[in-house]
């Protein structure tokens, strides 16, 4: 059955500790890797869509990385207002985005 | 530029009871998706309609539908409640289908549904 493990379940960083969020999947045939930001009570919030593995994508402090059986999510010098919930999730020959349950990231000043 | 707009943003009902939900998408897009996401969990899919056809059913009972009007909009009607079914609906537009061509969903706010 199709997968999408995200490590750690929680994160705590100090204001500029930067870290890693991880995420693995176990798809037949990915054709997409996405990676969400959620904040309490909200919708997720679209950051990156990696397509083959070795591609990467960067945004502000956010860096996203893609081998051929998982992603990281790399966040350089976090701030306070990066707190968030961040989601990954995969889709492979569908139109179904399979999704992880999320890395509850806290950044303390 | 207007993104996905869901509605109402919060509702409450009583166990057995019939709910709808609605979403307008991005402009320009055709295809919207549902997805239910309970507290600590990521959300699950739950219907994808395409050009008013559906394209895809998660693993839901009967008691969910949905469909899609000529405009794009969307509904979700949800039958004889559940207080299982309360969690944060969530409804993605994306330009067309991922299979025909490259296409990033885009979430709009949801709807907290609470049954009691």
């Amino acid at each position: 059955e199709d997968q999408v493990t995200q490590s750690p379940e929680a994160l705590r960083l100090q204001e500029g500790e930067s870290s890693s969020l991880n995420c693995s999947y176990t798809v037949s045939g990915l054709r997409g890797l996405f990676w969400y930001r959620q904040d309490p009570g909200k919708g997720p919030e679209f950051l990156f869509t990696l397509y083959s593995a070795g591609e990467e994508k960067e945004k502000e402090r956010l860096k996203a990385t893609l081998t051929k059986k998982e992603s990281f999510l790399h966040i350089t010098a976090p701030k306070p207002e990066d707190s968030a919930t961040y989601l990954c999730a995969v889709n492979e020959n569908t139109d179904k985005l399979i999704f992880g349950t999320g890395t509850r990231l806290q950044v303390f000043p | 530029d207007a993104g996905v707009t869901q509605s109402p943003t919060h509702l409450i009902k009583t166990r057995g009871q019939q709910v709808t939900l609605r979403c307008s998408p991005i402009s320009g897009h055709k295809s919207v998706s549902w997805y239910q996401q309970v507290l600590g969990q990521g959300p699950q899919f739950i219907f994808q309609y395409y050009e008013k056809e559906e394209r895809g059913r998660g693993n839901f009972p009967d008691r969910f539908s949905a469909r899609q009007f000529p405009n794009y909009s969307s509904e979700l009607n949800v039958n004889a409640l559940l207080l299982g079914d309360s969690a944060l609906y969530l409804c993605a537009s994306s330009l067309t289908l991922d299979r025909v061509a490259r296409a990033e969903a885009f979430f709009g706010q949801g709807t907290r549904l609470t049954v009691v």
